[in-house]
């Protein structure tokens, strides 16, 4: 199975900021990369897909970029409501998540 | 609006079996797929498998295969998860999720889960 690797696992910042949250898969996945956000107690909600496509409904402060073997989220201008954890998650063969990003304030 | 519905927790003993139902509501059953993702206390999500909505093909994960069963109901718009044999490793919140195909033309591109379901408590314990 391709592994993929998130970084930081934790993560600390401040309303406003801009952070960058990196995936990295363990062979390449083309543009096969998506991003979610997950709060405590709730399913996975889907912020970016194939790699820099933004989902209907998400803030524009949300961007994704990256091909190959590492990918980039970025927020631009972090809101209160955007403190929750962050997900990467390939398709090119089945299907397998990275193991998180906490953004905490 | 889509929703995906799914069963209320359930606490099982070691070896038994856990079935979870999913009933998607507010598009086209047949026109999207179903995967199923569980997700264990604070770990990331884990991919099970997807059945196909159109024709029943399932597509299950290689850890899971021969202990997962994935099904559904195209009449009453319902997918279900059976997993056997169950163990204490297996406590987690499971989720079904619609499966979308991203395409270019005629390239794919990708998979990418757009609505999911409240999540499903399993409890293993003896």
């Amino acid at each position: 199975d391709i592994q993929m690797t998130q970084s930081p696992s934790s993560l600390s910042a401040s309303v406003g900021d801009r952070v960058t949250i990196t995936c990295r898969a363990s062979q390449s996945i083309s543009s096969f990369l998506n991003w979610y956000q997950q709060k405590p107690g709730r399913a996975p909600k889907l912020l970016i897909y194939a790699s820099s496509n933004l989902q209907s409904g998400v803030p524009s402060r949300f961007s994704g970029s990256g091909s190959g073997t590492d990918f980039t989220l970025t927020i631009s201008g972090l809101q209160r409501e955007d403190f929750a954890s962050y997900f990467c998650q390939q398709s090119y063969t089945t299907v397998t998540f990275g193991q998180g990003t906490k953004l905490e304030i | 609006q889509v929703q995906l519905v799914q069963s209320g927790a359930e606490v099982k003993k070691p070896g038994a079996s856990v079935k979870v139902s999913c009933k998607a509501t507010g598009y086209s059953f047949r026109s999207y797929g179903i995967s199923w993702v569980r997700q264990a206390p604070g770990q990331g999500p884990e991919w099970m498998g997807w059945i196909s909505t159109y024709n029943g093909e399932t597509n299950y994960a290689q850890k899971f295969q021969g202990r997962v069963t994935m099904t559904t109901d195209t009449s009453t718009g319902t997918a279900y998860m059976e997993l056997m044999g169950l163990r204490s490793d297996d406590t987690a919140v499971y989720f079904c999720a619609r499966d979308t195909r991203v395409l270019s033309g005629t390239q794919f591109l990708g998979v990418y889960f757009d609505f999911w379901g409240q999540g499903t408590l399993v409890t293993v314990s003896s």
